[in-house]
């Protein structure tokens, strides 16, 4: 099984809400990932969790705040967002294990599509 | 830096091969891999390759990496309507706590009856 899944599907919200993005798999994976993604172009990594540590963060503005309470689940909290946030925001996970350099392949969830108004 | 470069169109009738290519950067060993990405979807992992192979075939898959050139392609096989989408080429760059994806653009194939 190398199911990650995201929830929800779709979310519109105004630009003083917070609301939050899921993702979660049960492949015991170590190192999840964050994405965003406009359309027609290829992911833009946000951030890293290895360990549930977080241990990429690519320089991504403060009202994304990222969250691993454990090594099955992935949280991205979104508080002020503006419009050109609008995309898709996809969640990977890979097998983290740094000597086999193999599991690192990542598997990517069905995103969650986003609208700011 | 690394980078992984696709052109960015390709259209061809049902039933004939699709050739898609890729090139990048990186010297170093690494994982090259190839995702699908159809309309509203995530990326589906279609296949991956070690720096140190010539090639890999997976049903309908063949992917060829010419390391000296840095070149890697996919070809699909007796094309169908499905294939439709959007085929991203990415590169493996380790780091001390793992790795990262570096993607090209994004090839879209249309696939015509």
């Amino acid at each position: 099984d190398t199911e990650v899944t995201q929830t929800p599907k779709h979310l519109v919200m105004g630009m003083t809400n917070k609301k939050s993005l899921k993702c979660e798999q049960h492949m015991g994976h170590r190192a999840m990932y964050w994405y965003k993604q406009k359309a027609k172009k290829p992911p833009e990594l946000m951030f890293v969790y290895s360990y549930e540590k977080l241990s990429i963060n690519e320089s991504v503005p403060s009202r994304f705040s990222p969250e691993c309470p454990n090594s099955s689940l992935l949280n991205l909290h979104l508080h002020a967002l503006q419009p050109e946030d609008s995309a898709l925001y996809l969640c990977a996970s890979s097998q983290g294990t740094v000597t086999d350099r193999g599991g690192e392949t990542q598997y990517f969830g069905p995103g969650t599509r986003l609208l700011v108004l | 830096g690394e980078d992984v470069e696709q052109s960015l169109f390709l259209s061809v009738r049902e039933g004939d091969s699709s050739v898609i290519n890729c090139t990048y950067t990186d010297s170093s060993s690494t994982y090259l891999y190839w995702y699908k990405q159809e309309p509203g979807a995530g990326l589906q992992l279609l296949t991956y390759i070690f720096s140190n192979m010539d090639m890999k075939q997976d049903q309908r898959l063949t992917v060829l990496l010419n390391k000296k050139d840095k070149h890697l392609s996919l070809r699909i096989a007796d094309t169908q309507t499905g294939d439709s989408a959007i085929y991203f080429c990415a590169e493996m760059v380790f780091y001390n706590q793992g790795g990262k994806l570096i993607f090209g653009q994004g090839t879209e194939l249309s696939v015509k009856p």
